[in-house]
């Protein structure tokens, strides 16, 4: 599969857990963004790495969202101490352009983070 | 004015009408758009770009009004496989990197039989 891979693809925690969710982005795309989806809204953006820095973090939600990516491959977005109002689809996209417009972003299926 | 902003609908239409649904963006700087769509509890996929005035592939047409600061997507001859999500994209106001895309909060089409 020659996709962006996200995974897991369901979580189910309990508030105050800490979760990982990683993605796995296309070969050889330098660029990778993560959003997330709350039911029935628009994405909001969260981080954007190019390569392994992530020039933008402007849109995670608070201190408790945190992401690193390494090798210039797969990222890892971590939420410590979950909250319920983190329950989202947690999308990633890659693509392949390294300077002006970002061109076609490739998102992966989602992870659907729920927070009991 | 928000970033960008779109008619939520629900525009509901025959097989075979032509719908059009408009997006408005508050950045005059942008020189890039993009419609994404997204299938109900899948991912967004490209649809088009647009990098000047519009751009047109089969049956769906983008155009762009830069005076008055939107976007269209024109679809004609709609079949039942349109319905979904529209997305109206362009770099973040502020942005001239190649990060940050800001999403519209989408379009719902529903074509039925």
């Amino acid at each position: 599969g020659a996709g962006v891979s996200q995974s897991p693809s369901n979580k189910v925690t309990e508030k105050g857990k800490d979760v990982e969710l990683r993605c796995d982005p296309i070969s050889g795309h330098t660029a990778l963004y993560w959003y997330r989806q709350s039911l029935g809204q628009g994405l909001e953006f969260l981080i954007y790495f190019q390569g392994n820095s992530a020039p933008d973090k402007s849109g995670l939600p608070s201190d408790r969202f945190s992401a690193e990516r390494t090798g210039g491959s797969v990222s890892t977005l971590t939420i410590q101490r979950t909250q319920q109002e983190d329950s989202a689809v947690y999308l990633c996209a890659s693509s392949a352009r390294t300077s002006g417009s970002p061109g076609e972003l490739f998102f992966g299926e989602g992870s659907r983070l729920t927070v009991l | 004015r928000k970033e960008v902003e779109q008619d939520p609908g629900p525009f509901n239409v025959p097989e075979g009408a032509t719908v059009a649904f408009n997006c408005t963006y508050s950045n005059s700087a942008s020189q890039s758009f993009f419609w994404y769509r997204q299938d109900c509890r899948k991912e967004p996929k490209l649809l088009m770009s647009v990098y000047s005035s519009g751009n047109e592939d089969g049956r769906f047409t983008a155009q762009l009004n830069r005076a008055s600061q939107y976007i269209s997507l024109l679809i004609r001859d709609s079949k039942l496989s349109d319905s979904a999500t529209y997305l109206c994209v362009l770099p973040a106001a502020g942005g001239t990197s190649y990060g940050k895309l800001t999403f519209g909060q989408g379009t719902i089409l529903t074509v039925h039989p």
